[in-house]
C-alpha cells in the first residue's frame, strides 16, 4: 500500500507559539508533498507544494513565513505554523505523490489523516 | 480557471433512498483528471473513483455509481440505497497541470442518511 501518516492528530497550543506538523510517507519515497487546509465545513485549500529539496511553492494568499514548509528528505515534510493565533485553528491534511509531478499520466496522492490545530 | 461547483451544501434522505451528489467542473486543460472523495466525521479523506478526462464511461462499484459528461462538464455520484453510514461529507475535485498539477476541490456535500 501507500501509507501517509501526520503527527501529531491532534494539538492545542497558546497563542503566539510555533507549532510544527509532520507528514510521512511510511512505505515509499514521497517526491512531491502538498499541504492542505481546511477550516470547519469548508473545502480543503491547497496553501503548497514541495518538493523532495527544493523551496516549497506557495499558493497566492498563503504567507511564507507564516506557514513554514520543510522538504527535507524523500519520507518527510514538516508544515511549522509561526506564532499561531486562533484564526490559525483549522484542520491540515497533507498528501504526497511516488513520482515527481509531470504532465504525462496521472500520479496518484496519497492523502494523511490530517492534523487538527487548535489556537488558543 | 479551475473550478468545481458543488452546488448542494447539504442532503437529507431517509436509509434506502437513492441519492445523487453533483459536481459540476470548469477547466482549459484537454488532459484533467475527476475525483470523489468521501470524509466521514474522523476527518480522513477516503478515495471513492478517479476519472481521466479521456474516458468518459460510467461506473458501477456496488452502490455507488458515477455519471461523467464531458459536454455538460458534470460528474455526479450516485448512491443506491442509502445507509446511514454513507453519512458523511462528499468532495468533487479536479486534478489538472496547469500552473503544476493540482487537486482543486468543489465546498463539498453533506449528506445526512437517517435511519
Amino acid at each position: 500500500g501507500a501509507v501517509v501518516s501526520q503527527h501529531p492528530s491532534r494539538v492545542i497550543c497558546k497563542s503566539g507559539t510555533s507549532v510544527k506538523i509532520e507528514c510521512r510517507s511510511l512505505d515509499f519515497q514521497a517526491t512531491t508533498m502538498f499541504w492542505y487546509r481546511q477550516f470547519p465545513k469548508q473545502s480543503l485549500m491547497l496553501m503548497a507544494t514541495s518538493n523532495e529539496g527544493s523551496k516549497a511553492t506557495y499558493e497566492q494568499g498563503v504567507e511564507k513565513d507564516k506557514f513554514l514548509i520543510n522538504h527535507a528528505s524523500l519520507t518527510l515534510s514538516t508544515l511549522t505554523v509561526t506564532s499561531a493565533h486562533p484564526e490559525d485553528s483549522s484542520f491540515y491534511i497533507c498528501s504526497a505523490t511516488k513520482y515527481p509531478v509531470s504532465s504525462s499520466g496521472y500520479n496518484e496522492q496519497f492523502f494523511g489523516p490530517g492534523t487538527r490545530l487548535t489556537v488558543l | 480557471a479551475q473550478k468545481v461547483t458543488q452546488a448542494q451544501t447539504e442532503i437529507s434522505v431517509v436509509e434506502k433512498e437513492d441519492v445523487t451528489l453533483d459536481c459540476v467542473y470548469e477547466t482549459r486543460d484537454t488532459t484533467y483528471y475527476l475525483f470523489w472523495y468521501k470524509q466521514p466525521p474522523s476527518g480522513e479523506l477516503v478515495f471513492l473513483i478517479r476519472r481521466n478526462s479521456f474516458d468518459e464511461q460510467n461506473e458501477i462499484s456496488g452502490r455507488y455509481s458515477w455519471n461523467f459528461q464531458k459536454s455538460t462538464s458534470s460528474f455526479n455520484f450516485t448512491i443506491t440505497a442509502s445507509q446511514v453510514v454513507d453519512s458523511a461529507v462528499y468532495f468533487c475535485a479536479l486534478g489538472s497541470y496547469t500552473g503544476g498539477f493540482k487537486t482543486i476541490f468543489g465546498a463539498g456535500t453533506r449528506l445526512f442518511v437517517k435511519a
